[in-house]
């Protein structure tokens, strides 16, 4: 079954710390993993998305990672601020672009950066 | 280029009822995708329109369907409201294969 399993669910970090969420997937044929942040009450915006051969995106402050063998990812936050406070949504598509039928999405990391 | 726009933000149902919500694309986009997020499922996709046709469809009940206009725009409409249907329904459209653009989502509140 087609998954996409993220945590820790919720995580509370001070401001200046880093941190890393885990997105850990299932989805096969890969096509490609995206990272969104999700601010309350908002929609979802994209950070970055990667393909099976890319191993290391940077955003600013945020760097995901991919190992397409383990498939696994994760997104790293490098000292961060009270604006970083969100849920952090992991997307893998199944397919090989157009429909968007084969997205999987997790349930997400609830950050919260307290001062 | 504005944004993925949604109207009307907030909405209060009854049970029984039926709503209709819009979604204005970015300006080119062809293809308008909805979701429906709750804190239990979290984001799960509806159906995506592009050209005016059903490209694909979610595993929703058949109280649930939308339609695309010439000019881009989506509806989608949720018939005989359940309290399960509360959520924020959000539309997303995209212009290429991989990326796209969420708007600020619908609040839904069936009572």
């Amino acid at each position: 079954k087609n998954q996409v399993e993220q945590s820790p669910q919720s995580l509370i970090i001070l401001e200046g710390k880093n941190c890393t969420l885990q997105c850990n997937y299932t989805v096969s044929p890969f096509s490609n993993l995206r990272w969104y942040k999700q601010d309350t009450g908002r929609g979802p915006v994209s950070l970055t998305i990667m393909t099976f051969s890319e191993n290391t995106k940077s955003n600013g402050r945020y760097t995901a990672t991919l190992d397409a063998d383990t498939k696994q990812s994760s997104l790293h936050i490098t000292a961060s601020q009270l604006s970083d406070s969100a849920s952090y949504i992991c997307v893998v598509s199944g397919n090989y672009g157009g429909s968007q039928g084969n997205l999987i999405f997790g349930k997400g990391t609830k950050l919260s950066v307290k001062p | 280029k504005a944004g993925v726009t949604q109207t009307p933000r907030y909405l209060i149902k009854t049970r029984g009822q039926q709503v209709t919500l819009s979604c204005s694309p970015i300006s080119g986009h062809r293809s308008v995708s909805w979701y429906q997020q709750t804190p239990g499922q979290g984001l799960q996709f509806l159906f995506e329109y592009f050209s005016e046709t059903q490209r694909n469809k979610g595993n929703f009940p058949g109280r649930f369907s939308g339609r695309q206009f010439s000019n881009s725009r989506s509806e989608m409409n949720v018939s005989t409201l359940e309290l399960g249907d509360s959520a924020l329904y959000l539309c997303a459209s995209k212009e290429t294969d991989y990326e796209q653009y969420f708007g600020p989502g619908t609040r839904l509140t069936v009572t």
